[in-house]
């Protein structure tokens, strides 16, 4: 039981290109999220997806764009990096029908990127 | 709107002493709330919750108080030890299984030999 994962561990992008990042839950958990931290600011709701087909915005979801096509998988996307969007990524899952366990967001180990 | 916050962004505490990171929030309506620990490097972990339909909940070694009154929430660690070294976070939720939960800025734990 891996719980959440993410890849890429760390990117460099140039200003303008694009990249995927993938997260993947293997708790059967309905709900995933994706968060950016940066420093001072703790951690802000970008997309949520409350079960598989379904997407939506959070606090700052503008220049980023995601899918959940398969409820273990939710992918965040950059279409054209910009500096600003330099900073740690998480993903979390919660919410598991079958166990009908807490609320609990349960977090992955982060993606770091930089956008040059 | 909405906000969590913490009093102190700091807090320096004695191997061995015990510790408390308070938290306050401003949604009275909130009714799930939990405290986060992350570890450099790595993502947030959850350490203990509380509904608000109670005002205190233990775990091992951690005690979460909730006072609805005052919309103050707390983190006491027992006996802290040099891994408890971390930022902590609080975090509240507007509803049983909403789907969006604010996290407060963090605080971070500096534990002196």
């Amino acid at each position: 039981n891996a719980g959440v994962t993410q890849t890429p561990k760390f990117r460099v992008l140039k200003t303008g290109q694009s990249m995927t990042l993938l997260c993947a839950q293997d708790m059967n958990h309905e709900y995933m999220y994706w968060y950016r931290q940066d420093p001072g600011m703790g951690l802000r709701l970008i997309h949520y997806s409350v079960g598989e087909g379904t997407t939506a915005k959070g606090e700052v979801p503008d220049g980023y764009n995601v899918s959940r096509l398969k409820k273990q998988n939710f992918l965040l996307g950059l279409e054209s990096a910009a500096p600003s969007q330099t900073s740690v990524y998480f993903c979390a899952s919660s919410y598991s029908q079958t166990s009908g366990t807490t609320d609990t967001q349960y977090f992955g180990p982060g993606t770091r990127l930089t956008v040059l | 709107g909405e906000s969590v916050g913490l009093h102190l962004p700091t807090l320096s505490v004695q191997e061995g002493d015990n510790s408390i990171i308070n938290c306050a929030y401003s949604n009275s309506a909130s009714d799930y709330f939990i405290w986060y620990k992350q570890e450099s490097g790595k993502g947030p972990q959850f350490i203990i919750d509380i509904r608000s339909n109670m005002d205190k909940r233990q775990g091992q070694r951690v005690t979460v108080l909730l006072n609805k009154t005052v919309k103050h929430l707390s983190l006491q660690i027992a006996a802290t030890q040099p891994g408890d070294s971390a930022v902590y976070f609080c975090a509240e939720s507007p509803g049983y299984r909403d789907d969006k939960i604010i996290f407060g800025k963090g605080t971070r734990l500096h534990i002196l030999p």
